[in-house]
């Protein structure tokens, strides 16, 4: 079965910490997402790769950063983890192209406190 | 981005067909048409997508109008296991392969 698999289904992180969340894809796609998902705003895109090295701002990049070295393996960092950056994140990925469908991880519900 | 409209929220009744409209006026001849699904405390799952042709799969058929300004996701006999948020997508070349979620429709499935 494939999979996206989240390093932590549940964190718990104090003001002002680095943060690192992990992510790996186990079939081989191009392209990784981070998302993050709050009550009344929706699934919201912070950053993309589509290959090994390169790094796509989504639509709420600030506050954080990425990393993709390895082309299974798509890390969200926060540099210095604040209040507001409490959320459920989803990494997702795909093949190259309009055809293909994102695959989600089951998410790592972060709290900062 | 291309906006997709759906209604807030929908019910239906267990082993009943449940149709689920998506309005896109302002899709261009080469977008895609996604629709994923979210289940509580769980990330978004792939239900089906399409270009111009009706789709089927294990899951369930897409119907999309001849003009495609609009489709429709049909689950063909509810479950319970079928409540969840479902989100109409479309996906465009220039936007690469990423996907805007917006608010989606809550399938609320009644025994």
């Amino acid at each position: 079965d494939v999979k996206v698999t989240q390093s932590s289904r549940y964190l718990v992180k104090r003001t002002g910490e680095k943060v690192f969340l992990e992510c790996v894809q186990d079939m081989d796609h191009e392209n990784m997402f981070w998302y993050r998902q709050d009550p009344g705003l929706g699934l919201r895109l912070i950053y993309f790769s589509y290959d090994v090295k390169m790094k796509e701002k989504g639509d709420i990049p600030e506050g954080y950063s990425v990393s993709r070295e390895k082309k299974e393996r798509f890390s969200l960092i926060l540099e210095s983890a604040s209040t507001n950056q409490t959320s459920m994140y989803l990494c997702a990925s795909s093949n190259r192209g309009l055809a293909y469908g994102y695959t989600f991880g089951s998410g790592t519900r972060l709290t900062v406190v | 981005d291309a906006k997709t409209t759906q209604p807030n929220s929908m019910e239906s009744n267990e082993e009943e067909p449940v149709h689920l409209p998506c309005n896109h006026s302002t899709i261009s001849g080469t977008d895609y048409i996604h629709w994923y699904r979210q289940l509580p405390s769980q990330g978004p799952e792939y239900v089906i997508h399409g270009l111009t042709s009706n789709v089927n799969n294990r899951m369930a058929s897409l119907a999309i109008a001849e003009d495609r300004k609009s489709s429709t996701l049909i689950l063909h006999r509810a479950t319970l296991r079928d409540a969840a948020v479902y989100y109409c997508i479309l996906s465009r070349e220039t936007s690469g392969s990423r996907l805007t979620f917006g608010e989606g429709t809550q399938l609320t499935v009644n025994p």
